[in-house]
């Protein structure tokens, strides 16, 4: 069965700091890996998706790296603001179904 | 990216009365429709995946005669809590597939529910 474990559950950083986001998964065999955030009381938003075949992803700030054979992957968030207070999930698509399993997340503080 | 909305995004309900929460994609047509709940400070689990015009797969431990899971458009799903207790005070969040292949789901923003 699939596991997905996310460290550290939270992390206080002041503004500025570069910083790392850890996920691992049990099971290998993922489809994709997607990392998301998700403000207090609300949905998620869908940062970034990397597929089985890719090694890392990059949208401004963020790069997300997977390494499928050990089950890891990583967000990086460079020179982090206030406005990256969130919750950051990963999950990881096990089949076709488009089912998602999620970590339980990493709550970012970032000071001003 | 494509919109998915829930409503209402919260509610407050006497225990025993039953809460329907609506999942609409509003741009876009969706085959699947997908329902989570968050418990406070823990992640998303999966309650059950729905089908536009068939039943609903639910996951190991949902009740299924609880809450009840409706897909009868391709634009709308529906999940209601029936006899609501206080345990199933929770956060859930659904999320739609579109039609095209190869695309991800995207996410509601999500229904706060208190059973009181």
């Amino acid at each position: 069965k699939q596991e997905v474990t996310q460290i550290p559950a939270a992390l206080s950083v002041p503004e500025g700091e570069n910083l790392v986001l850890n996920c691992s998964f049990t099971d290998s065999a993922i489809y994709n890996l997607q990392w998301f955030r998700q403000d207090p009381g609300k949905g998620l938003t869908s940062l970034l998706l990397i597929q089985s075949s890719q090694r890392e992803q990059t949208s401004g700030r963020l790069n997300a790296s997977l390494d499928k054979s050990s089950g890891r992957s990583t967000l990086y968030i460079a020179a982090s603001q206030p406005g990256d207070s969130a919750t950051y999930l990963c999950a990881v698509k096990v089949d076709s179904s488009y089912k998602l399993i999620f970590g339980s997340g990493t709550r970012l503080l970032v000071r001003p | 990216g494509a919109v998915v909305s829930q409503h209402p995004s919260r509610v407050i309900c006497k225990s025993g009365t039953s809460v329907k929460i609506e999942c609409r994609s509003l741009d876009f047509q969706a085959t699947t429709m997908f329902w989570y709940r968050q418990f406070p400070k823990q992640s998303l689990m999966l309650m059950a995946t729905s089908n536009e015009g068939s039943k609903a797969t639910y996951e190991q431990g949902v009740e299924k005669d609880k809450f009840l899971i409706n897909h009868a458009s391709l634009t709308l799903s529906t999940l209601t809590v029936t006899s609501a207790h206080p345990e199933d005070s929770s956060f859930y969040i659904c999320s739609a597939r579109p039609l095209e292949a190869y695309t991800e789901a995207f996410f509601g923003q999500g229904t706060r529910l208190t059973v009181v």
